[in-house]
Formats: C-alpha cells, structure tokens, sequence
C-alpha cells in the first residue's frame, strides 16, 4: 500500500462549482498534514495546513479523519484560476526517509 | 524575502557530462531537502541536510548522485556522469525545525533537467 494516495484525475467541474477531493495515508502515526497546489511547470506551494478539528481558508475546507485516515479539501465556489495539481502531504517523525511525503496529487480542470 | 532560489532553471546536457545544480535556501531555515519530480513515480526525496548536515540520503539513486551543503546558505546537487533517465524537474525546498513537520517547506522554483 503506497503512504499517501490520491485519485490522480482529471475532475473537470464548471466554474462555480463545489469540488471535493480525499487522500488517504497508510501511516497511523502520522502527525502533520497539508494540502499543496502546484500549477503547471512550476513549483508546489503551500496552500493550507490541516488540523485535527478541521479549518477553513476562504473558500477552501479541509478536513482530517484520523480513525479512518483520509483528508479531504473541498473548494466551493470554484474559480478558473483554481485548476491545478493538488497534493495531499502527510507528514511524521521517527523513522523512515521523509519526514514529509507527498502524494502524486489530484488533478483539477476548472471549466469555464 | 526572496524565498529558495535555484539555479540553473534549465539544463541541457549529453549524456555523460557533469551536472552541478545549486541552491540556495531561505534565511534561518535549518532543514534543506533535495527532491526530483517526474510523471511517473511524482515528488520523490532524494536527501535531506539539516543544520548543514546530511541525516539521510536513502533516496539518491545511485553513486552518480552526490549533494552537498558547506554553508547555512548553499547547497549543491551534482550528477556525474549524467543518464538520460536523469531527465526530470530537480527541486530544493527548506523549511524550520526537524525535518518541517509542523511548518510544511518552501519549494524553489526548480530545475529542469534534460539529458540527451
């Protein structure tokens, strides 16, 4: 089972549109997580941390399942200049070549 | 701030020739980390320097692939002698604390490497 895994894509959606979108990790010790954008052929930035109670930036929500370990973003109101590549990023100490690693990422197309 | 900065933003070379990539992190950032991206296998780490010294390089691939850091302000990543399976975006991020567990990293803008 891969660490952190995430449905690659495409989700096309119409602008104005809600989207959601899970990742789910194999490591239950896990401690940290985060929601990564990335635009193409550039690099990835932080879009926003998760926390165990769940938080809201705007117009995006994310939100954290430890019993069943999956986070989830959900993006409402959907704008044209969210299409991106979107990376689930979980991260944990003790062991193990990366503190933080990063899953494959989520594709989204937002459709005018 | 002027965030991670790399260089060069492109690379051609032959096979076999001696690639340096550089990098410089964010001021105070004490954790350095080396990542190569590729379509195929995504964000991988190859090595990862804190307080400017290398704690793991379990993800180098191989002896070509040797990193660097000699100074809290620079880092270098060399590939000697290049492969055309090298071909990829190579990305230096940097972060607070151990590993950046709780602050997450910053990404440079990074390099693309072409081996032909």
């Amino acid at each position: 089972r891969k660490e952190v895994e995430q449905d690659p894509g495409p989700f096309n959606v119409p602008e104005g549109a809600t989207v959601a979108f899970n990742c789910t990790y194999s490591n239950s010790a896990s401690q940290s997580f985060f929601w990564y954008r990335q635009d193409c052929r550039k690099e990835p930035k932080l879009l926003m941390s998760v926390y165990s109670s769940g938080n809201e930036d705007g117009r995006f929500t994310a939100q954290l399942n430890r019993a069943s370990q999956y986070i989830s973003l959900l993006i409402r109101d959907s704008k044209l200049s969210d299409s991106a590549t979107y990376l689930c990023v979980v991260g944990h100490s003790g062991g193990g070549a990366d503190g933080l690693t990063f899953g494959k990422g989520t594709h989204l197309i937002i459709q005018p | 701030d002027a965030g991670v900065i790399q260089s060069p933003r492109h690379e051609v070379t032959e096979m076999g020739q001696e690639v340096t990539l550089r990098c410089k992190p964010i001021s105070g950032h004490n954790s350095l980390f080396w990542y190569r991206q590729t379509m195929m296998r995504g964000l991988e780490l190859l090595i990862y320097f804190n307080n400017n010294v290398p704690i793991d390089d379990s993800g180098m691939p191989e002896d070509r692939f040797s990193a660097k850091m000699p100074n809290a302000s620079f880092s270098t990543l060399k590939i000697q002698p290049s492969e055309p399976r090298d071909s990829a975006v190579y990305f230096c991020a940097s972060s607070l604390g151990d590993r950046g567990l709780g602050y997450g990293y910053t990404f440079g803008s990074g390099t693309r490497l072409t081996v032909v």
